[in-house]
């Protein structure tokens, strides 16, 4: 299988402002998670939306899924330095257990 | 306690040598995953198990082997190290959709 994309690879944005990160996929999915990553440490789950959904909120997260053009976003609202970190999405290949990553967005958040 | 743990956390090694990383976890599931992530391209899947006797290839397992010695293990090897083999390597674990990512282990290869 091929990785998605997401974009952008990077993005610097001020405390208090919204962050919005984009993923392409390439297959017929089970669902679409989303993790966060702090600098070189283990990923962390943070939302999942199933391909029959799509939108979906958890706190300050929002995600929206479009299965017709594969594509899912994930807005972060009223950013915190403490949200500086690389966030990853993760197709769920439809018939599978497994995961196939993107290559990350990395968002700075400056205080 | 972490609920997914990996020894050891940093290692390095020279071309040629025999090594084994290790993942153990108190989560109490079925599945267990070893991901590669190199900087810039993500995480790459190598090898996954559903239950212990059921062991999978993933997406660049050329050259890495694995073990599950239990529900709660799952070791990866890499029989003769070479240094493009230098990554990050997580291990992975899930019941459900979610997976549980334990801390990593940094290997470099010289």
């Amino acid at each position: 299988s091929q990785q998605g994309e997401e974009d952008p690879q990077a993005l610097s944005i001020q405390e208090g402002e919204n962050a919005t990160m984009n993923c392409s996929y390439k297959t017929s999915i089970n669902n679409l998670q989303w993790y966060r990553q702090n600098s070189g440490r283990g990923l962390v789950h943070l939302i999942l939306i199933r391909s029959n959904e799509r939108e979906k909120h958890s706190g300050r997260l929002r995600v929206t899924l479009d299965t017709s053009k594969k594509s899912s976003s994930l807005l972060i609202t009223a950013s915190r330095a403490a949200d500086t970190a690389s966030y990853f999405c993760a197709e769920e290949e439809a018939g599978s257990y497994q995961l196939t990553f993107g290559k990350g967005t990395k968002l700075s958040v400056i205080p | 306690d972490a609920d997914v743990t990996q020894t050891p956390r940093n290692r390095i090694t020279k071309t040629g040598k025999r090594i084994m990383l290790e993942c153990s976890q108190t989560k109490g599931h079925d599945r267990m995953y070893w991901y590669r992530q190199d900087p810039g391209l993500g995480l790459r899947l190598i090898y996954y198990s559903f239950d212990v006797k059921d062991i999978n290839k993933g997406e660049i397992s050329d050259g890495y082997s694995v073990s599950r010695q239990a529900q709660a293990k799952f070791s990866l090897s890499l029989e003769s190290a070479i240094p493009n083999q230098t990554a990050l390597y997580f291990c992975a674990t899930s019941q459900g959709n979610e997976q549980f990512f334990g801390p990593g282990t940094r290997l470099t290869v010289l």
